[in-house]
């Protein structure tokens, strides 16, 4: 699977959205990328993946460039509940392979 | 409601024990997955297993077994507990190429 590449740290103002960058510059044809989050003292929450197109669910949306090197996850309102570490990750769908976490961006929502 | 549950969400062994960590799935998936997470590192594979009576190592399965007697239930063993044991274990499960749903995690502590 490709790696990628997230700032370690961001904050955000309560209520602006957040804009959380990835780079993903080998990234194959095949590969999704997908966002999961971590709240304190949980298990990492999906979010939302897209292969090419941009991507939109009720949690966030998923901007992907058309050279698909880099996404940007889009929370649009962000709340003091969204702060967590969010991750990044490239991978095949197919199959039971598994996720590969890196480090993430720690997000804080600033009241 | 999907939902995965770990047995305990704090448990604390000696040196040299056997350690049973039990993860449930109620969603009826095939692919369940042994984590464990650590501060810097991230997540880390340890076992998966895609059907019932199969496993397949991770990254790093050292220390560690793992046991699928029915499709709800995956379990990590530790066979002789070491300090080094001492982490923040993730379960996870997923339908063939979906995302994957965690639990809670269980922190054990070994001294």
């Amino acid at each position: 699977d490709a790696k990628t590449t997230q700032p370690p740290s961001m904050d955000c103002a309560e209520g602006r959205a957040a804009n959380l960058p990835c780079n993903h510059s080998t990234i194959s044809g095949n590969e999704y990328v997908y966002w999961y989050r971590q709240i304190h003292s949980q298990g990492p929450q999906y979010i939302i993946h897209g292969l090419k197109n941009n991507e939109t669910n009720e949690m966030a949306s998923l901007i992907i460039t058309e050279d698909r090197k880099s996404s940007t996850l889009i929370l649009p309102h962000a709340t003091l509940r969204d702060t967590a570490v969010y991750y990044c990750i490239v991978r095949v769908q197919a199959g039971a392979n598994n996720l590969f976490f890196g480090t993430g961006t720690r997000l804080t929502v600033i009241p | 409601d999907v939902k995965v549950t770990q047995s305990s969400r704090y448990l604390v062994k000696r040196t040299g024990e056997k350690v049973f960590l039990e993860c449930v799935q109620d969603m009826d998936h095939e692919n369940m997955f042994w984590y464990r997470q650590d501060p810097g590192l991230g997540l880390r594979l340890i076992y998966f297993s895609y059907d019932v009576k199969m496993k397949e190592k991770g990254d790093i399965p050292e220390g560690y077994s793992v046991s699928r007697e029915k499709k709800e239930r995956f379990s990590l063993i530790l066979e002789s507990a070491s300090t080094n044991q001492t982490s923040m274990y993730l379960c996870a499960s997923s339908l063939s190429g979906d995302e994957q749903y965690f639990g809670p995690g269980t922190r054990l502590t070994v001294t």
